[in-house]
């Protein structure tokens, strides 16, 4: 099993840009997380899904966030229109029930 | 609301040295408790949970209710203990986590 999929590794974008990010869970997995990490903020939960639909979307800064799982084995981060203050390291997790949580590789945001 | 609390950003001690990294969290139920661990170039991984009372690479945590801390602790810190580490709690059942901002820890040669 690769992990939890993540795409692009790296995305560097100008402000005013969308920009989507693509992760893939772990088969059989029924939750999937958005984080973002900063140094001065840490690791910040998004949102995160259960078999699909969204649970809490709490953590979504603002209106120009918004992520989708259209299926099991799918989900999107979309941001529009970036800032540079969204550069990050975005990352996707995914468990079963009861599981541990098993992170992807990250997705390296810069917004110039 | 939960809160993770990570006072120290950045950590250095000597290879050989004993090592604590500080976690305080606040949550008025009965939390799980984690320490993640991310290796330069890696992905964050699970490095222990306090239900499960293991050392894992030489690590160990305990929970300490009274004082809402979740330290963990090495007694000989090694070179390759170098990395990021994030505390993190879960609600009871809940399955997302919160995360502490994190401490990189540097074991010096």
């Amino acid at each position: 099993d690769a992990g939890v999929i993540q795409s692009p590794r790296h995305e560097v974008t100008e402000m005013g840009q969308e920009v989507t990010l693509r992760c893939k869970p772990i088969s059989g997995h029924d939750y999937l997380f958005w984080y973002r990490q900063t140094m001065m903020r840490g690791l910040e939960l998004l949102i995160y899904f259960n078999n699909n639909v969204p649970i809490d979307d709490s953590g979504m800064p603002e209106d120009r966030f918004s992520a989708k799982m259209p299926n099991a084995s799918f989900s999107t981060l979309k941001i529009q229109p970036s800032e540079p203050r969204d550069s990050a390291v975005y990352f996707c997790a995914s468990s079963s029930t009861g599981s541990k949580v098993f992170f992807g590789p990250g997705t390296r945001l810069t917004v110039l | 609301a939960q809160r993770v609390t990570q006072p120290e950003k950045l950590l250095s001690v000597f290879k050989g040295a004993p090592v604590e990294l500080k976690c305080n969290y606040s949550y008025s139920g009965s939390p799980e408790l984690f320490w993640y661990v991310q290796y330069s170039r890696q992905r964050l991984q699970l490095l222990l949970r306090h239900i499960s009372r293991e050392s894992i690479k030489g690590f160990t945590a305990d929970l300490n209710k009274g004082e809402t801390s979740f330290h963990l602790k090495k007694p000989f810190a090694q070179e390759e203990d170098s990395a990021m580490y994030y505390c993190a709690l879960k609600r009871a059942g809940a399955n997302n986590l919160f995360f502490g901002t994190g401490t990189r820890l540097t074991v010096i040669p």
